[in-house]
């Protein structure tokens, strides 16, 4: 099973801070992956990364932008941050190391609540 | 882009009754997947279907493979209090290196006692 780690588990900010999410993995994958969990819509992609010098927008990354450190950190940022994203935001790296072409079976972290007043 | 109709968007049953849930897509996927989060965590994943009208079962939880690609379901037999949670499908139309899922917007299942 991939290791994932998500810091801060909650976090209370005000409108216009800037906000940074970090995430890290300890199995050396190389996909990484940035959700927000809003309630009753379940998982939107944010960015995603596929290795240390690939970075991809997802469905909502407006207003968000990530850095991938090295292989096994991958941070999320609200440059100023706003109310409407208030949400849980998850990481997820694959659960297994070997690139498979057919499916992906994605591990999650166990999310950052983040609220914005 | 591909959208997931996930239903019910909830469900309160009591304790021993079997549960059903489904989702369908607008497009074809090759893999559809179940995830179930309980409150405070990430999503688990529960099931992995890989072909088309493939049935698979984990415990009292099984899940099937729509013949047209388009659609999933997911079956709790004899439910009990720790499957309270929120049921996500997630499908994935792979190719080349596309390795992104779309998630439904779940079901909130809540047993009673």
């Amino acid at each position: 099973d991939a290791d994932v780690t998500q810091t801060p588990r909650n976090r209370i900010t005000k409108t216009g801070k800037r906000i940074m999410l970090e995430c890290s993995q300890t199995k050396g994958h190389d996909r990484m992956y940035w959700y927000r969990q809003d309630p009753g819509l379940g998982l939107q992609l944010i960015y995603y990364s596929f290795d240390v010098k690939d970075i991809n927008k997802g469905e909502i990354s407006d207003g968000y932008s990530v850095s991938r450190q090295a292989q096994a950190k991958f941070s999320l940022s609200l440059e100023s941050a706003i109310p409407n994203q208030t949400a849980l935001y998850f990481c997820a790296t694959p659960e297994s190391r070997v690139p498979n072409y057919v499916y992906e079976k994605l591990f999650f972290g166990s999310g950052t609540q983040l609220s914005v007043l | 882009g591909q959208q997931l109709n996930q239903s019910p968007q909830s469900m309160f049953i009591q304790e021993g009754e079997d549960v059903s849930m489904n989702c369908t897509s607008s497009s074809i996927f090759n893999t559809w997947l179940w995830y179930k989060q309980d409150p405070g965590e990430g999503p688990v994943l529960l099931i992995a279907l890989y072909k088309a009208g493939e049935l698979t079962s984990n415990g009292r939880l099984t899940a099937q493979f729509g013949i047209t690609r388009k659609d999933s379901f997911l079956n709790i037999s004899a439910s009990i209090p720790s499957d309270v949670g929120i049921y996500f499908c997630a499908g994935q139309l792979s190719g080349g290196s596309n390795y992104k899922l779309t998630f439904g917007k779940g079901t909130l299942l809540t047993v009673n006692p």
